[in-house]
């Protein structure tokens, strides 16, 4: 079954502190792969996007990393500021053998950044 | 960036009644989607709308409960039909530009409360 899950499933960090997110995957074919920010009230925005050759993707202070092998993808983000308090949320396309225009979602992590 | 929006962005309704959303895009766009996310869980899709055909609903949403319009290549309406307490949700709009390695926008979503 194509599964996408993410942990933590929220996370409370300082403002200026850095964190990580996880994301593991078992969609497969594999086409690509998403990190979405999705403020409170408001829908998701595309962080990055990244397909199986690529292993690393930044976007200002985050950081997206792809495991293929592993199936394996984590979300850095760097300086962490109050803004930052929103849902990531883990998205997987599948390949087209597996109903081409679906995105596969994680629950998402819920962020909080205190000052 | 596409510019998506929503009408409305939220609405108290009561249970038996029918409830139009509607989305419109600042360009033509050939794939629509429509998703729920329930709260506190990620998002879920409820059909893809193709214009000049009929949409394509996913396992678990049937046209009875959730027609859908897509009259042109910008604009779709969803109708939650006969609404109970269960439906309250929030249902947001989605398009890809095209197929592949492309990004797809979210529009701010409809924040739908059943009583």
């Amino acid at each position: 079954k194509n599964q996408v899950e993410q942990s933590p499933q929220s996370l409370i960090i300082l403002e200026g502190k850095n964190c990580t997110l996880q994301c593991n995957y078992t969609v497969s074919p594999f086409s690509n792969l998403r990190w979405y920010k999705q403020d409170t009230g408001r829908g998701p925005v595309s962080l990055t996007i990244m397909t199986f050759s690529e292993n690393t993707k930044s976007n200002g202070r985050y950081t997206a990393t792809l495991d293929a092998d592993t199936k394996q993808s984590s979300l850095h983000i760097t300086a962490s500021q109050l803004s930052d308090s929103a849902s990531y949320i883990c998205v997987v396309r599948g390949g087209w053998m597996d109903s081409s225009y679906k995105l596969i979602f994680g629950s998402g992590t819920r962020l909080l950044v205190r000052p | 960036s596409a510019v998506i929006s929503q009408k409305p962005s939220r609405d108290i309704c009561q249970r038996g009644t029918s409830l139009t959303i509607q989305c419109q895009v600042d360009s033509q766009v050939t794939m629509m989607f429509w998703y729920r996310q329930q709260p506190g869980q990620s998002l879920t899709l409820i059909a893809t709308a193709n214009q000049g055909s009929e949409a394509t609903y996913e396992s678990g949403f049937v046209i009875d409960k959730f027609p859908i319009s897509r009259p042109n290549l910008t604009f779709s309406t969803l109708t939650v039909s006969n609404m109970s307490p269960e439906d309250s949700s929030i249902y947001l709009c989605s398009f890809t530009p095209g197929t592949g390695l492309t990004e797809q926008y979210f529009g701010p979503g409809t924040r739908l409360t059943v009583t």
